[in-house]
């Protein structure tokens, strides 16, 4: 069981918005801004999406962006494209030992 | 253009050792928080160990007592001992790296392609 609680898949037709949420606790997600969003596709490494909660690397579209509430954070996904159809978790670092956590995985359909 | 290279991987008996390697270009491996990061076939990522610039180590509780992260600075290479391997270790491993500036190791902006490693009899 992944430290962090994501859905299990999600979907949603081109053009429109989807979010997907990452469930932690004070330890983790609600007390530090340390958020982080990947994408991978089938056989290929992660790719670093979204990272302190909010902040999008170069090379990232804006289509992509992150929030942050209580102990729950999220990535919202704009404008869906077929290329954005992939598997996406979450992580954050945690004060216990595990020092970084990351929730299951969240398969996006794009219809 | 920064790359890793991951090698090392393959198939290994339970119990057995096995010595991952990271090759690091474009930027300096002693100079970054560098990670180590598995995924079980058909399963989610798992954080296994970070080595700071500084030289602390931290383990995931999964590897801790199995596990060495170490570095090889004039190689630029990070490793990944591993000992006393079981199944469940079982996994593609990944070595990433934070941004210098980072406060901690915390997210990862570059990724190796991974290296597969099966423990089984």
């Amino acid at each position: 069981q992944s430290a962090l609680t994501q859905p299990a898949s999600v979907s949603g037709s081109p053009g429109q918005s989807i979010t997907i949420s990452c469930t932690g606790t004070s330890s983790d997600v609600g007390g530090y801004d340390y958020v982080s969003w990947y994408q991978q596709y089938p056989g290929k490494a992660p790719k670093l999406m979204i990272h302190d909660v909010s902040q999008g690397p170069s090379g990232v579209s804006n289509r992509f962006s992150g929030s942050k509430s209580g102990n729950t954070a999220s990535l919202t996904i704009s404008g869906l494209q077929a290329e954005d159809e992939a598997d996406y978790y979450c992580s954050s670092y945690t004060s216990t030992s595990a020092y970084v956590v990351f929730g299951g995985g969240t398969k996006l359909t794009v219809l | 253009e920064v790359q890793l290279v991951e090698s090392g991987g393959g198939l290994i008996q339970p119990g057995g050792s096995l010595r991952l390697s990271c090759a690091a270009s474009g930027f300096t491996v002693s100079s970054n928080f560098m990670t180590w990061v598995r995924q079980a076939p058909g399963k989610g990522l798992e954080w296994v160990s970070v080595i700071y610039s500084g030289g602390a180590t931290y383990y995931a509780d999964s590897v801790k007592g199995r596990f060495t992260i170490s570095r090889d600075n004039s190689k630029n290479t990070l490793y990944l001992q591993m000992n006393s391997l079981r199944a469940e270790d079982t996994a593609v491993y990944y070595c990433a790296t934070t941004p210098r500036g980072a406060s901690r190791g915390h997210y990862f902006d570059f990724w190796g392609q991974g290296t597969l490693v099966t423990v089984s009899s």
